[in-house]
């Protein structure tokens, strides 16, 4: 079965530098969460998009964004890069649309970005 | 404030014998319970759910229980396989006051290790 697909898989980065991540969701999942797993970690959640909505922020800084595109693919777009940005990424796709039960949510293999 | 604590770290357990995950949790919004298994490197793979109207959930080898007065859940493993070692996050589930989002919380996780 087709499973959620993230890009790029590692990447490192300079400080200050910008970054950007994608995910693609599995196919006929309308709605992509992303979370920060830093070192020794539980994986914590930054924002979430239903049908190209923001749906829901949580503790992402105000140095990223995010959007979810026609397509329902995601991209995190991270600015003025920080040592401690250095995490896994991840993303998870879900459906049916929020609140209405189904809260299982499929998580893509991350993407780790290390900040030097 | 952790609202989702998974208070031991690891777990060692014979093969054949059952593993007993443990985790607590102090919102009472939450209203869906989820477990999650996680290889280095790889993404958390989603095992087994729980809605809060009710106290048990079988999947094979996994039974989730909870128990809402205590505001606790578990994880039973029976019987325990050695590729069952991996680290076991627990997540709660609860819709955001505008009921537009559908954000996991999770806990600290438990690293099981399981011996042949």
């Amino acid at each position: 079965a087709a499973g959620v697909i993230q890009s790029p898989r590692h990447l490192i980065k300079e400080k200050r530098e910008t970054a950007t991540l994608k995910c693609y969701p599995i196919p006929r999942h309308d709605t992509v969460y992303w979370y920060q797993q830093g070192p020794g970690q539980d994986p914590q959640f930054l924002i979430s998009f239903y049908e190209k909505m923001q749906s829901d922020k949580g503790s992402i800084p105000d140095r990223f964004s995010a959007q979810q595109f026609s397509d329902y693919h995601s991209e995190l777009n991270m600015s003025s890069l920080e040592l401690g940005d250095s995490a896994l990424y991840f993303c998870a796709s879900s459906s049916p649309p929020p609140g209405t039960g189904g809260y299982e949510q499929y998580f893509g293999p991350g993407t780790r970005l290390t900040v030097t | 404030d952790q609202q989702v604590k998974q208070n031991s770290p690891s777990l060692s357990v014979q093969e054949g014998r059952i593993s007993i995950l443990n985790c607590d949790y102090t919102n009472s919004m939450f209203d869906y319970f989820l477990w999650y298994k996680k290889y280095p490197a790889e993404g958390p793979t989603f095992l087994i759910s729980i809605s809060s109207i009710k106290d048990k959930n079988e999947d094979g080898r996994f039974t989730v229980f909870l128990n809402k007065s205590a505001k606790h859940l578990s994880l039973h493993i029976v019987p325990s396989q050695p590729g069952d070692s991996a680290v076991y996050f627990c997540a709660a589930h609860r819709v955001s006051p505008n009921n537009a989002g559908n954000m996991l919380t999770f806990g600290g996780g438990t690293r099981l290790m399981v011996k042949p």
